[in-house]
């Protein structure tokens, strides 16, 4: 199975703020990957994929960069709805795989 | 837009069987596959498995053994039932669609299923 190792697990952040989240395959999966958001009780929404295509509808602070095993999504000015959880996702190669996710929590 | 709603037992006791259902609605089932993901308390997303419309299936091997899906195009659901189930398949439960690339681009709000006697 691809491992994906993602970093940091839990980050504390300021609205305005530039956050950078890391995905890490463990093997090569070329630019099958999506980052999405989490919120409980939702359902959980894409933001990126293709490793770096927007989503339709989702902000243009939201991008996403990478392929082959390192990616990155990046959010350029936190706002108070994106206080939530991230998870990337490989879906390249069988059976498809989820990082461990990302808290982002107010400082 | 697009909506999938998961259904089925809260609670199925340990050694039975747990059945799901997904009901696309504001849109067709048809020419898309479905895929089951789940997520226990604590812990991280397992992917399931995926269906297609025209019946082929593709299951994590760490399940397959225990994991039948369908669709029934009629009705606009897909299904997943999962037989011997223990107090580890206690999860939320979400079904999910991708348009052929398994790039999830819809997913449902998740169903909490508990295995307990």
């Amino acid at each position: 199975d691809v491992h994906m190792t993602q970093s940091p697990s839990t980050l504390s952040a300021s609205v305005g703020d530039r956050i950078t989240i890391t995905c890490r395959a463990s093997q090569n999966v070329n630019r099958g990957l999506v980052w999405f958001q989490y919120k409980p009780g939702e359902a959980p929404k894409p933001l990126i994929y293709l490793a770096s295509n927007l989503e339709s509808g989702v902000p243009s602070r939201f991008s996403g960069s990478g392929s082959g095993t390192e990616f990155t999504l990046t959010i350029s000015s936190l706002q108070p709805d994106d206080f939530s959880t991230y998870y990337c996702q490989q879906y390249n190669t069988y059976p498809l795989t989820f990082g461990g996710g990302t808290k982002v929590e107010i400082k | 837009q697009l909506r999938l709603q998961e259904s089925g037992p809260g609670l199925v006791k340990p050694s039975e069987t747990l059945s799901l259902t997904c009901t696309v609605s504001s849109g067709s089932i048809n020419a898309h596959c479905w895929n089951w993901v789940r997520q226990p308390a604590g812990k991280g997303l397992e992917w399931i498995g995926r269906v297609s419309t025209s019946g082929s299936t593709n299951y994590n091997p760490s399940l397959k053994s225990r994991v039948t899906m369908s669709v029934d195009t009629s009705k606009n659901q897909f299904s997943l039932k999962l037989n011997s189930v223990t107090a580890a398949d206690t999860a939320f439960y979400f079904c999910t669609r991708d348009k052929g690339d398994h790039y999830f681009d819809q997913w449902g709000q998740g169903t909490l299923v508990t295995v307990s006697s």
